[in-house]
């Protein structure tokens, strides 16, 4: 089972800085087989990343993905108001597809 | 466009059934994997269960193997999750999810959701 780690738990920073957040697996993630998730407060999950470092569709590009392996990053250029949220990571190589337990972009 | 909308969510017993509904428009149902995904109040998402494209290979969570069942009407591209022996701790928001992404088991689309509240 891949288990992923995410960090910080909690990271608060301010309009218009950047976000770096990271997601650690136990095991390689082969193929890059790595999404990241957003979710805001009410509403549900939203793909923004696939394949480690593929934008979904109608992401801004502001939002990029990196890593490979075991190590990934979730970077957000520059925030806005509405990026302010939940982001989660999973990986989709084989079950148990298991989830990152979130990091927590507040604003400070 | 591609929608979700789960329903059967509701207050119930622990030890009792209930069983959850996805209904699905906007794409062809039977040629795409989906899944149960659930987030428990305060917690992160938890995969709960999957059932691959072909309706052949279904996988579960360690939390819910051999109380939870997942399956799928074609003729009414309708997903379902049928929850048996319900404990407290299934208490969730319950999504059902398309795994879009070509030949992978990867998420593109979610529902909005459907709320279990396991309590006596």
């Amino acid at each position: 089972e891949i288990v992923l780690a995410q960090s910080p738990g909690t990271l608060s920073l301010s309009p218009g800085e950047r976000a770096t957040l990271s997601c650690r697996a136990s095991q390689s993630v082969r193929s890059n087989y790595l999404a990241w998730y957003q979710q805001r407060l009410g509403q549900a999950p939203r793909l923004l990343i696939y394949g480690a470092s593929i934008r979904a569709t109608g992401i801004p590009d502001r939002f990029s993905g990196s890593g490979s392996g075991t190590d990934f990053t979730l970077t957000i250029s520059r925030l806005e108001p509405e990026d302010f949220a939940v982001y989660f990571c999973q990986h989709y190589v084989s079950a148990p597809y298991t989830f990152g337990q979130g990091t927590k972009l507040e604003i400070k | 466009q591609v929608q979700l909308v789960e329903s059967g969510g509701g207050v119930v017993q622990p030890g009792r059934s209930l069983r959850l509904s996805c209904k699905t428009s906007g794409f062809t149902f039977r040629d795409y994997g989906m899944y149960w995904v659930r987030r428990a109040p305060g917690k992160g998402l938890e995969w709960v269960a999957i059932i691959h494209f072909e309706g052949k290979n279904m996988y579960y969570g360690d939390a819910v193997k051999g109380r939870f069942t997942i399956s799928r009407d074609i003729s009414k591209s309708t997903l379902y999750l049928q929850m048996d022996r319900l404990r407290a701790d299934d208490t969730a928001l319950y999504y059902c999810a398309r795994a879009g992404i070509p030949g992978t088991a990867c998420i593109d689309y979610w529902g909005q959701g459907t709320l279990v509240t396991v309590s006596s």
